[in-house]
């Protein structure tokens, strides 16, 4: 079966600080891969997705980046975190050929 | 471009009673829609999804929903719930169109479900 991991779960860093937050998928190969953001009490914000090795696209203009230098493996950064950039991130995985997406637990994040 | 409204931030609801979470998407184009449940602190769990074929879709934890076309809606319902199934549900939707540079759910606002003893 499949599954999703992120880290870390939980993670405070202070303003100007750089971010790596690392999600990885097992069970399947060449999924597509999603970040997306959850601000507190609202709803999910798509940031980046991939359907492949290098290749990302952006939904939103940010100080985020992300990169998927594995197959299975996608992660976020920031060279310089904001207040603004606190929120759950959940990352998430589908089926080439499906539409429904499977989510990874989320990583709480919060910037001082 | 797609959207979808969640009619209800908020539905408090006493355990055994039945509860209906609408939803209400638009689109240009025909759509596949989802219905996800997040638990607090966790990463979202599918419920439930409508493809094609029936319009009446049943999901896990005792869930089912209806597709209207015409009034272009996706409710979902549980006829008795539990305590446990306190947490909020998301709506999704998805062009139908597969697209090689991925296919994208645009999310509701989510509506946040409170089932009192």
């Amino acid at each position: 079966s499949q599954t999703i991991h992120q880290w870390p779960a939980t993670l405070v860093q202070p303003v100007g600080s750089p971010l790596s937050l690392e999600c990885t998928v097992e069970g399947t190969s060449n999924p597509n891969l999603y970040w997306y953001r959850q601000a507190a009490g609202r709803g999910l914000q798509l940031l980046f997705y991939s359907v492949g090795i290098g290749q990302i696209s952006s939904e939103v203009p940010q100080n985020l980046s992300a990169s998927r230098p594995q197959d299975r493996q996608f992660i976020l950064s920031s060279k310089k975190l904001l207040l603004s950039d606190s929120g759950f991130y959940l990352c998430a995985w589908s089926y080439k050929v499906a539409y429904e997406q499977y989510f990874g637990p989320g990583t709480r994040l919060t910037v001082t | 471009a797609q959207s979808v409204t969640q009619l209800d931030s908020q539905v408090p609801v006493f355990e055994e009673a039945p509860v209906e979470l609408r939803c209400n998407y638009s689109s240009s184009v025909s759509v596949y829609l989802f219905w996800y449940v997040q638990y607090p602190n966790q990463g979202l769990q599918l419920l439930l999804k409508y493809l094609s074929g029936s319009t009446l879709v049943k999901g896990i934890n005792g869930f089912e929903a209806e597709f209207n076309k015409s009034q272009t809606s996706f409710h979902l319902r549980k006829p008795s719930v539990h305590i446990s199934d306190t947490a909020e549900y998301f709506c999704a939707v998805s062009e139908s169109i597969p697209r090689a540079a991925g296919n994208k759910l645009t999310f509701g606002g989510g509506t946040r479900v409170l089932v009192k003893p």
